[in-house]
Parts: C-alpha cells; structure tokens; sequence
C-alpha cells in the first residue's frame, strides 16, 4: 500500500544553517506529494506541494522536488531561521486519501 | 470563522468514560476530515464527510467511535468507553473541495486526548 517515510527528529539547527528533511514514499499510480508544517500552538498548513515527477513546490524559502526515480520529495531551505521552528510533515495524496508521515520536529537556535 | 477551530484544546479524562470532540470548520467547506495522532506515529485518517454525509469511515479504529456532523457544518467525534490508548492527538480538517480534487486541507490545532 502507500506510504510515508520522512527522517526521524527533532532537528536542531542554528540559524542560517542549511535544512534538509527526507521524505520518500510508496505509491501505486502518480500521487501528489506535500508538505505540512505545524507552528506552536496552531494548526497544520500546507507549505508546499508538487503534483507530478519533476515539479518543484516552493514557499517561504522552502523547496521540494519531486523525484520519481528515487520517491522522493526532501524538504530544503538555504538558510533557516527561528521563526521556521515546527513541526514538518510529508504526505502523499492518491486516489482522495492523504497519507501523512510521522512528522519532523525542527528547532532552529539563534 | 477565521480558521478551523476544535475545542477543547485539551481533555483529560478516565478510562471507561466517553468523550465528545468538537470541530467548527471553515464556513463554506464542504469537505471535512477527522484525523488522529497518537505519540511518535503519523497522522492517521479517521473519517471523512462530505456534507453531511460521511462516504468514507474506513479509518475509525472500533465501534466505540463514531462521528457526526450536522449542517454541513460542526462535526462531533465521540469516543465511548475510552481506552489508554485512545489518548492522542484528535486533528479536524475542512476544504472548499470534495477529497480527491487536489484539495488543500485547512487544520484546526487539534485536541489533545489524555485518557488515565
């Protein structure tokens, strides 16, 4: 069946540092692929997303490109900062149905 | 409202008894999901309605849950008889578009189950 794999955490980084977070996954067909993020004290939001192989989802500094040969989609950005401190999810959308990672907790030091 | 509000925020309560979760999605949203996270897992889906209706309850975990929603609106999530491990977090989610039409999902922050 489909599924979710991202990098265990949490993730501590000092600010300005480079972030990445795997994400590869396990699908029948063409999913879409996303990425949530969950700041303290509030809901998921979606932050990115990419609807088919080689699209790259971009926001707020945040790039993800989706590649078919490796199932991939890892979370990057250049140079974090601490307002980027949350909660990171990879999902996987197929046939109507969100699959969600486990989650990525990121805490960036100034 | 604003967002996808869930209440209460959090709820503490005793093995055996039964709870209700509550979720004011956003006006509009036809679509609404319940999703639950337990501690180090991944979100799990639960249910989901579309109107008033709920199409696809695969993911409720027992007979002792069941949800409802009314208006096209609010949706409860009652848990009879609750278990240890029911404790989680419960996640609601709404969207403008039926599941599977590439939707974006809007998050409430969720509550908090803690069952002793």
């Amino acid at each position: 069946g489909n599924s979710v794999t991202q990098m265990e955490g949490p993730v501590t980084l000092s600010e300005e540092a480079f972030l990445t977070i795997n994400c590869t996954y396990t699908a029948t067909g063409y999913p879409s692929l996303f990425w949530y993020v969950q700041y303290p004290g509030e809901g998921l939001q979606l932050l990115l997303k990419a609807t088919k192989a080689d699209d790259k989802g971009s926001n707020k500094g945040f790039e993800a490109t989706y590649r078919k040969e490796t199932t991939s989609f890892h979370l990057e950005k250049g140079s974090v900062q601490v307002s980027d401190s949350a909660v990171y999810f990879c999902a996987l959308g197929s046939q109507g149905n969100l699959i969600f990672g486990k989650g990525t907790k990121l805490s960036v030091k100034p | 409202g604003a967002g996808v509000s869930q209440s209460p925020s959090n709820k503490v309560t005793e093995k055996g008894k039964d709870v209700e979760l509550r979720c004011d999605p956003i006006s509009g949203h036809t679509a609404l999901y319940w999703y639950r996270q337990r501690l180090g897992q991944g979100l799990e889906f639960l249910i989901y309605f579309q109107g008033n209706s709920a199409p696809d309850k695969s993911g409720l975990p027992s007979d002792r849950f069941s949800a409802e929603r009314t208006g096209e609106s609010v949706s409860t999530l009652t848990i009879q008889r609750t278990q240890q491990e029911d404790s989680a977090v419960y996640l609601c989610a709404s969207s403008l578009a039926p599941r599977g039409t590439n939707e974006k999902l809007f998050f409430g922050s969720g509550t908090q189950l803690s069952v002793l």
